[in-house]
């Protein structure tokens, strides 16, 4: 059964970088069906995609932070990361990582399975 | 790109039908998925392409699209569906987007 774990820090000063890794069990992250992706929940908020990523490296990233935005990926090591740079109060969240399907032209995509979650604060 | 819009909130009582709007220009092209989040939990996905049930997902959850409008239907709502429902996306433009959510509450 595939399982996905998120690990990193869970307190970020204001201006720092958030790094964040997502362990994936019980399968490889080298398939060709499937993106990997990272997701996040603000306290009292919805859910926020922030980017995915293809075994070879390549990515999608939400417009509206891809300048703060990396995603990588560790074939060897069957994980990939998130960093997200100059953190501010506002990126306090619940971060998550998944699996991400597709079909073909993306015409129908989702989020399965879904990691534990790591909650990130950003306090100086 | 678009939005997808959900309303916020949705009541049911116990073993009666509960139906979760999703509506968004997009989805006249593209399929919906649907996520179940209940608080401390990580979200479970219920329904992708429009109607497909992950293994492990009881079949009162059901999905369907119709133009521009996906809709989540859950049968017999039980006290334990209680929880947010997110619909989500795909968009050319801003390619993954997540509907508001909807609390359903059962009472």
């Amino acid at each position: 059964q595939l399982q996905l774990e998120e690990s990193g820090p869970g307190l970020v000063k204001p201006s720092e970088t958030l790094s964040l890794t997502c362990s994936v069990s019980g399968g490889s992250i080298s398939t060709t069906s499937h993106y990997w992706g990272w997701i996040r929940q603000s306290p009292g908020k919805g859910l926020e995609w922030l980017g995915s990523i293809y075994y070879s490296g390549s990515t999608y990233y939400n417009p509206s932070l891809k300048s703060r935005v990396t995603v990588s990926v560790d074939t060897s090591k069957n994980q990939f990361s998130l960093k997200l740079a100059s953190m501010t109060a506002a990126d306090t969240a619940v971060y998550y990582c998944a699996r991400h399907g597709y079909t073909s032209a993306w015409y129908a995509n989702w989020f399965d399975p879904w990691g534990q979650g790591t909650l990130v604060t950003v306090s100086s | 790109s678009y939005d997808l819009i959900q309303a916020p909130s949705v009541s049911v009582s116990p073993g009666q039908t509960a139906n979760i709007t999703c509506s968004g220009r997009g989805l006249g092209d593209n399929y919906a998925s649907w996520y179940l989040k209940k608080p401390g939990q990580s979200p479970v996905l219920v329904i992708y392409q429009d109607t497909k049930r992950p293994s492990g997902i009881p079949e009162r959850f059901s999905g369907s699209r119709s133009g521009n409008t996906a809709t989540l239907t859950i049968s017999g709502t039980q006290a334990s569906d209680e929880a947010d429902y997110y619909c989500q996306a795909w968009d050319s433009l801003t390619y993954v987007v997540f509907g508001g959510g909807t609390n359903l509450t059962v009472l």
